[in-house]
């Protein structure tokens, strides 16, 4: 079955940027999203990128897909102590189901 | 508007005990969902809902149930709690399947 993979940990030094990896398996996908979860709280949607684009750029976001190795990407710039959290990447598959992998948590260096 | 709300938000229960976790929303959506959250399991859908009266089983059903009387509320039920089902529940709800909006979150251990 389909399948999204993430690494399950980053740390990254306060006002560096932090790249967040993902990979999905699923070639019909049409929307890959980012959610964030602080501790205690439930995820919230971040940002999305449509399958025909390769870049999105939101403010401190940047999201970089390449359809031909299936990887998705979240770029944080200047990470700030806010930004510690868990990051699922997910995708939507051919029967509107969404595919949330294990999720990244990013901790951040002072 | 409230979003998603989720309640109670921490419960404690003895092997055997039975409990509804209620989650409601005041977004419209059509598309509502149950999840469990564990260490190291990631996200894993136990039901969803995708209208008012219909239900369907996720990665997860077993020892749940759950029922979508109204389009805003959507109650997950445990008959019998096990030890197995002590997590973190959350609900979501949605107009399509990726754009989920999350609730806060129920806390339960099953001693």
């Amino acid at each position: 079955g389909e399948d999204v993979e993430q690494s399950l940990f980053l740390s990254v030094r306060e006002g560096d940027s932090s790249v967040i990896n993902c990979t999905y398996t699923d070639s019909s996908s049409t929307y890959l999203y980012w959610y964030k979860q602080e501790p205690g709280a439930g995820l919230q949607l971040l940002t999305y990128i449509f399958s025909n684009m390769d870049m999105k750029q939101d403010q401190r976001l940047t999201v970089l897909l390449n359809k031909k190795d299936k990887h998705l990407s979240l770029r944080i710039a200047d990470t700030q102590t806010g930004d510690s959290a868990i990051y699922f990447c997910a995708d939507v598959n051919r029967d509107d189901k969404i595919i949330f992998g294990k999720g990244t948590r990013l901790h951040i260096l002072p | 508007n409230a979003g998603v709300t989720q309640t109670p938000k921490f419960r404690v229960l003895k092997t055997g005990q039975s409990m509804t976790l209620l989650c409601a929303q005041d977004m419209n959506h059509e598309y509502m969902y149950w999840y469990r959250q564990d260490p190291g399991m990631g996200l894993r859908l136990i039901h969803y809902s995708v209208g008012e009266g219909t239900t369907a089983k996720g990665e997860v059903p077993d020892g749940y149930n759950v029922s979508r009387l109204k389009k805003q509320n959507f109650l997950l039920g445990l008959e019998s709690a096990a030890p197995s089902q002590t997590s973190v529940y959350f609900c979501a709800s949605s107009y399509s399947s990726g754009e989920q909006y999350f609730g806060p979150g129920t806390r339960l251990t099953v001693t």
